[in-house]
């Protein structure tokens, strides 16, 4: 499984568009990208996946270069329930043991 | 979405008892469900891979003795926490394989364990 680093931590205000950036150097070709959010005290929840250039929902956008070694998490205007930890998971094609890294903790501020 | 959901919501129990979280998948049957402790301020750890009707699948360092798994049926998996201390307190999560392919997992609520 492709290890994935990630920032840390971020801030933001409400309204601002935020990207987080997740490194996947050892991506395989048939592994897919997902990103799972977490609240405090639940479970992960689904928010995007792609396997490469853009894909966009209802939550959010998913930028992936041709190389496929990065991709950045775009949340647009965020608002204060969007603080949260964001993981980045490579995970194999019809595969679903997912190996979580540190994540992302994303404050949002007034 | 599929819905996952774990009972109970949270549990104390004293040292040396045995705790039964249960995992369902309520509106799709599950094959294969996964089982994560989660410490606070950490990631999720997954611990065991769970198998409908057959034995789970530990991952290293997880003690098959003392976090007992059973998936019994295709909507439901049980952690069984043996001789709880209070080491074992944490956040317990489970996860369903919506499909054979698919690639979206779906998450339980979570069980907050609490051993005094």
């Amino acid at each position: 499984l492709a290890k994935t680093t990630q920032p840390i931590s971020m801030d933001s205000y409400e309204g601002q568009e935020v990207n987080i950036t997740c490194s996947h150097n050892n991506i395989a070709t048939n592994d897919y990208i997902t990103w799972y959010q977490q609240f405090p005290s639940q479970g992960p929840r689904f928010i995007i996946q792609g396997y490469k250039t853009k894909v966009t929902n209802e939550v959010a956008s998913l930028f992936i270069p041709a190389d496929r070694k990065s991709s950045t998490l775009s949340l647009p205007r965020v608002s204060l329930s969007d603080t949260a930890v964001y993981y980045c998971l490579v995970l194999s094609g019809g595969y679903n043991k997912l190996i979580f890294g540190a994540g992302t903790r994303l404050a949002v501020h007034p | 979405g599929a819905v996952v959901s774990q009972h109970p919501s949270w549990v104390i129990c004293k040292s040396g008892t045995s705790v039964k979280i249960e995992c369902r998948s309520l509106d799709f049957q599950a094959t294969t469900m996964f089982w994560y402790r989660q410490f606070p301020k950490q990631s999720l750890m997954l611990m065991a891979t769970s198998n409908e009707g057959s034995k789970a699948t530990y991952e290293q360092g997880v003690e098959k003795d003392k976090f007992l798994i059973n998936h019994a049926s295709l909507t439901l998996s049980t952690l069984t926490v043996t001789s709880a201390h209070p080491e074992d307190s944490s956040f317990y999560i489970c996860s369903a394989e919506y499909g054979t392919g698919d690639t979206e997992a779906f998450f339980g609520q979570g069980t907050r364990l609490t051993v005094v």
